[in-house]
């Protein structure tokens, strides 16, 4: 079965204590995401990676980061946790066309993240 | 200005009403549009690509007017089944084809 997963799907924690949300996916896709999400602000994008080894910022990349060693794997890292870091994350993927505009993105069941 | 602007609502129909929804962006290289529906925080799913000529599926009709930078979803008869949040998306062209901006969502209610 096609899918994304993300882990831990629930957590808290506490400010500075570094923490690594996990996304992967079966699908071969090249593109990875990961976004936030926030009531009143929608989704934001954090950062992107086109595919293996190369990664890009999206609107809200700081306090974040993320590495593409492989392509099924794209970790989400907060290297030192902020109660403004508390919010909704998603991870997503999707295939890039010809065009190297990318197609429709299946998203992980996302992690929801509480740092007191 | 946002990059990507949506009447976040709540739109509240009766069942079978036609109810419609824009999405202005700001960016005129934008290349690539989508509709998303997001079910009670859960995870967004593909509604439909939004094409320059206008596509339809089925209850749900899509459109793009690039002259004025906005995109509309259209649907039809609408079901109980309907009631989620339609999210906009735009993808920027002109070298920035990874990134994404979302709008903050229309909520749809659809009532017996």
């Amino acid at each position: 079965e096609a899918q994304v997963t993300q882990n831990p799907r629930y957590l808290i924690t506490v400010t500075g204590k570094k923490l690594t949300v996990t996304c992967s996916q079966n699908m071969n896709h090249e593109y990875m995401s990961w976004y936030r999400q926030d009531p009143g602000l929608g989704l934001r994008q954090i950062y992107y990676s086109m595919n293996v080894e190369v990664t890009d910022k999206g609107d809200v990349p700081e306090g974040y980061k993320v590495s593409r060693k492989e392509k099924r794997n794209f970790p989400l890292i907060l290297e030192s946790p902020s109660p403004n870091q508390t919010s909704l994350y998603f991870c997503a993927t999707a295939t890039v066309n010809r065009v190297r505009s990318y197609n429709e993105q299946f998203f992980g069941p996302g992690t929801r993240l509480t740092v007191l | 200005r946002k990059e990507v602007e949506q009447d976040p609502g709540p739109f509240n129909v009766p069942e079978g009403a036609t109810v419609a929804f824009n999405c202005t962006y700001s960016n005129s290289a934008s290349q690539s549009f989508f509709w998303y529906r997001q079910d009670c925080r859960k995870e967004p799913k593909l509604l439909m690509s939004v094409y320059s000529s206008g596509n339809e599926d089925g209850r749900f009709t899509a459109q793009l007017n690039r002259a004025s930078q906005y995109i509309s979803l259209l649907i039809r008869d609408s079901k109980l089944s309907d009631s989620a949040t339609y999210l906009c998306v735009v993808n920027l062209g002109s070298g920035n084809t990874g990134k994404l901006i979302f709008g903050q969502g229309t909520t749809l209610q659809v009532k017996p």
